[in-house]
């Protein structure tokens, strides 16, 4: 079973910021924080991971909680290519290397 | 750089046949996994390949298999096809450990009639 919680769906509107939430309660002290998206048609594509820190990258932003038990992943302008399903995944930090997805979120962006 | 390359895209087969989908990984990546998505059951796991070995293999019936080459291609095989095997299948490669992310291909779409 997946061990992260992700709201269905989420709107937003074109150019304004997106906050996605996860909430992994049960995350362990090895477990890497991964998002991937996916868009219609395509396999899932690797946005950003992040331990303990925050981290940026050129696609978005992730915001960790001190307690790591919930992350948000942040994209600072959305556009209408960011409509998209996102997944929230946990990784474990050793030889781990399947991703266990869930259900994820839903994201229509509105022009 | 070339990305994950999955072959053929689309593919048809009948109940009961068998099929081999191949997975040509990032240059550089050891690491090959393999997933079905399907409507009702999301993205699932079916296995994953580290030099040439199998490291880790999801809840899948043993019809599924897969196998690594010594240049990290991948191939994975469904025997006597049935028709709950229609689905996305999404091959991803990686260097190894929790801290890289994976590249995913764009899959095959495998319909069985």
């Amino acid at each position: 079973d997946a061990k992260t919680t992700q709201p269905n769906s989420m709107e937003s509107n074109e150019e304004e910021p997106v906050h996605l939430p996860c909430n992994h309660s049960t995350i362990s002290g090895t477990d890497y924080i991964h998002w991937y998206r996916q868009l219609p048609s395509q396999g899932p594509e690797y946005v950003i991971h992040g331990l303990t820190s925050n981290v940026n990258n050129r696609m978005a932003s992730l915001a960790i909680a001190e307690d790591r038990k919930s992350s948000t992943l942040i994209l600072h302008r959305a556009t209408l290519r960011d409509a998209a399903v996102y997944y929230c995944i946990l990784r474990g930090g050793g030889s781990q290397g399947n991703l266990i997805f869930g259900k994820g979120t839903k994201l229509s962006v509105k022009p | 750089k070339a990305g994950v390359t999955q072959t053929p895209r689309y593919l048809i087969k009948t109940r009961g046949q068998q099929v081999t989908l191949s997975c040509s990984p990032i240059s550089g990546h050891r690491s090959v996994s393999w997933y079905q998505q399907t409507p009702g059951q999301g993205l699932q796991f079916l296995f994953e390949y580290f030099s040439e070995t199998q490291r880790n293999k999801g809840n899948f019936p043993g019809r599924f298999s897969g196998r690594q080459f010594s240049n990290s291609r991948s191939e994975m095989n469904v025997s006597t096809l049935e028709l709950g095997d229609s689905a996305l299948y999404l091959c991803a490669s990686g260097y190894d450990a929790g801290g890289d992310g994976y590249t995913f291909g764009s899959g095959t779409r495998l319909t069985v009639v």
